[in-house]
């Protein structure tokens, strides 16, 4: 089992809709939560942190649930824009500061 | 201001020669990492660096390769005897490596290296 699932999509979304995925982790120790965006053929960036009473970030809001062991992302009035890869990232700060990657969650806003 | 910066951008090679890649982290970061992400697979960690502490190579697939970090700046992947399988796109990433709260790692744009 991979310490980090997600659904590989895609989600195909229309424009203005609302989006959510989840994402799993196996390790129980996992201390830090974050959600990367990666476009096609470009670098991870960061999207938001996940704190553990969830939190807001514009039109993105990320929940933890650290009894059932998920996290998600949820993205309000989606735009063309927001078409990419959303990784989620968990972390074990006690086995160093390397992140754990899930394979991504594909998002398709289409018109 | 400046982020993280690898070169090359793109490395095409044969099959048994060895290869560098070179990372330039962010200023005043003292953790850095390397990552590499094989065509449609998400990202599998390599090796870390954090300041003058033995590197973590638990990531590292064989022997093959290795990785330094001269002056806890400039770091450097080494892939020998490189294989087909060896291609995919290899990421650095570094981060001020904060002992609370969330340490938030920034990538480079990555090396493109493809064995033929």
């Amino acid at each position: 089992r991979k310490e980090v699932e997600q659904d590989p999509g895609p989600f195909n979304v229309p424009e203005g809709a609302t989006v959510a995925f989840n994402c799993t982790y196996s390790n129980s120790a996992s201390q830090s939560f974050f959600w990367y965006r990666q476009d096609c053929r470009k670098e991870p960036k960061l999207l938001m942190s996940v704190y553990s009473s969830g939190n807001e970030d514009g039109r993105f809001t990320a929940q933890l649930n650290r009894a059932s062991q998920y996290i998600s992302l949820l993205i309000r009035d989606s735009k063309l824009s927001d078409s990419a890869t959303y990784l989620c990232v968990v972390n074990d700060r006690r086995a160093g500061n390397k992140l754990t990657f899930g394979g991504g969650t594909r998002v398709l806003v289409k018109p | 201001g400046a982020g993280v910066s690898q070169s090359p951008s793109n490395k095409v090679t044969e099959k048994g020669k060895d290869v560098e890649l070179r990372c330039d982290p962010i200023s005043g970061h003292t953790a850095l990492y390397w990552y590499r992400q094989s065509l449609g697979q998400g990202l599998e960690f390599l090796i870390y660096f954090q300041g003058n502490s033995a590197p973590d190579k638990s990531g590292l697939p064989s022997d093959r390769f290795s990785a330094e970090r001269t002056g806890g700046s400039v770091s450097t992947l080494t892939i020998q005897r490189t294989q087909q399988e060896d291609s995919a796109v290899y990421l650095c990433a570094s981060s001020l490596a904060t002992s609370g709260g969330q340490d938030t790692q920034y990538f480079g744009p990555g090396t493109r290296l493809t064995v033929l």
